[in-house]
């Protein structure tokens, strides 16, 4: 069975620092991972996705990076600002289909 | 409007109803899926369905049914809830037909309150 962790469960920040969130995962024969953001009480927006043949993917002050052979995935954030609160969860695909497997979040807090 | 629309946005109800939550979407995409989450448990696939003729249980689908009525319609039930479901259910749809990318696309959830 997919196991996905998220270290840490919880980061607090002041505003204008980089950080990183980490993903990891049990089985390594993923095809892809995402990245997904969630603001309180709503829904997830999906931030990135990186394929299995891809190291690294970009938008914007995110860079994501995947590393199948040791099972693990960062979530760079440049330049944090407070608007960056949310929690942030990865996920990859449960076994050869397409539902996911979801880890269980970084709740993140930049403060001014 | 919404790409995925889930209604109600929030219900109460008592143990031993029936009840159900309603999700449809505009993505024009064909695989839907129902979670639900919990505080420290984290999202939980329940059921889930790649067109209309296939329906798949999740992890945790007992006690709840599912019915894809067209393929932007996806009705989750509880047939008779009771208070531990009490949750935030959300409901996704992937599965985009030119880039073959399956990046799901979330509503904003109904939240159930059993009592």
């Amino acid at each position: 069975k997919q196991e996905v962790t998220q270290i840490p469960a919880a980061l607090s920040v002041p505003e204008g620092e980089n950080l990183v969130l980490n993903c990891s995962f049990t089985d390594s024969a993923i095809y892809n991972l995402q990245w997904f953001r969630q603001d309180p009480g709503k829904g997830l927006t999906s931030l990135l996705l990186i394929q299995s043949s891809q190291r690294e993917q970009t938008s914007g002050r995110l860079n994501a990076s995947l590393d199948k052979s040791s099972g693990r995935s960062t979530l760079y954030i440049a330049a944090s600002q407070p608007g960056d609160s949310a929690t942030y969860l990865c996920a990859v695909p449960r076994g050869s289909g397409y539902a996911l497997n979801f880890g269980k979040g970084t709740s993140l807090l930049v403060t001014p | 409007d919404a790409d995925v629309t889930q209604t109600p946005r929030n219900r109460i109800t008592k143990t031993g109803k029936r009840i159900m939550l309603e999700c449809s979407q505009t993505k024009g995409h064909d695989r839907m899926y129902w979670y639900r989450q919990d505080p420290g448990l984290g999202l939980r696939l329940i059921y889930y369905s790649f067109d209309v003729k296939d329906i798949n249980k999740g992890e945790i689908s007992d006690g709840y049914s599912v019915s894809r009525q067209a393929q932007a319609k996806f009705s989750l039930s509880l047939e008779s809830a009771i208070p531990n479901q009490t949750a935030l259910y959300f409901c996704a749809t992937g599965g985009d037909r030119v880039s073959g990318a399956n990046v799901l696309t979330f509503g904003a959830g109904s939240r159930l309150t059993v009592l």
